[in-house]
């Protein structure tokens, strides 16, 4: 099956600071990337959507200046929280679909500011 | 909007037993597809069946299986000889390729397995 690998799977970090989250498709070419939040025993729900080459679509709510989208090649792409406050404290997954739209999912950061 | 409900915040299944996570959706979409993941406490979510809006056979894999009523907008779960192992957080999920081909994540149904 096809490999997602998203690290880190944990990071402390204390308030203010930024944190930056990968997530690489192994062996194919992610097109479409989502990345996803999840509070405790919540559901997870969608951040943005980008594809290689553009910039992130984000959903109502979400700051794009705070959580910054990268999506330069077809098998790495980046989230990044910038100026990270406890509220900010989640579990982020990415979700990258192939060319064939088959998705597959990272084994999610658990990000906690202090 | 697309939306999806799971109506069961909780279930409890005795080991062996056969157990039925309810989910309903939302949608004007003909065309469209469904689905059952399984989120162990490991959080690494895993598919566990998906169907296609357009079959009207109803998708099987093992001890899974769903009950697809288009009509109706239904898609529940039937887990059958329940394992210790499918103790988990259940999500169904919607997705349209009009909608983005993003998942509409329902809120998720923790299921309980006991020995």
């Amino acid at each position: 099956g096809a490999v997602v690998s998203q690290h880190p799977s944990r990071v402390i970090c204390k308030s203010g600071t930024s944190v930056k989250i990968e997530c690489r498709s192994l062996d194919f070419q992610a097109t479409t990337m989502f990345w996803y939040r999840q509070f405790p025993k919540k559901s997870l729900m969608l951040m943005a959507t980008s594809n290689e080459g553009s910039k992130a679509t984000y959903e109502q709510g979400v700051e794009k200046d705070k959580f910054l989208i990268n999506h330069a090649s077809l098998t790495l792409s980046t989230l990044t929280v910038t100026s990270a406050h406890p509220e900010d404290s989640s579990f982020y997954i990415c979700s990258p679909t192939n060319a064939n739209e088959k998705l597959f999912f990272g084994s999610g950061t658990q990000l906690s500011v202090l | 909007a697309q939306t999806v409900t799971q109506s069961q915040p909780e279930m409890s299944v005795q080991e062996a037993e056969t157990v039925t996570l309810s989910c309903t959706y939302d949608t004007s979409e003909s065309d469209y597809y469904l689905f059952w993941y399984k989120q162990p406490p490991s959080r690494q979510m895993i598919l566990v069946i998906r169907q296609e809006a357009y079959k009207q056979q109803n998708a099987t894999e093992n001890r899974f299986s769903v009950n697809f009523q288009k009509a109706a907008k239904s898609f529940s779960l039937k887990i059958s000889d329940s394992q210790l192992g499918d103790a988990a957080m259940y999500f169904c999920a919607y997705r349209a390729r009009e909608y983005g081909n993003k998942l509409v994540f329902g809120a998720g149904t923790i299921l309980r397995v006991k020995s």
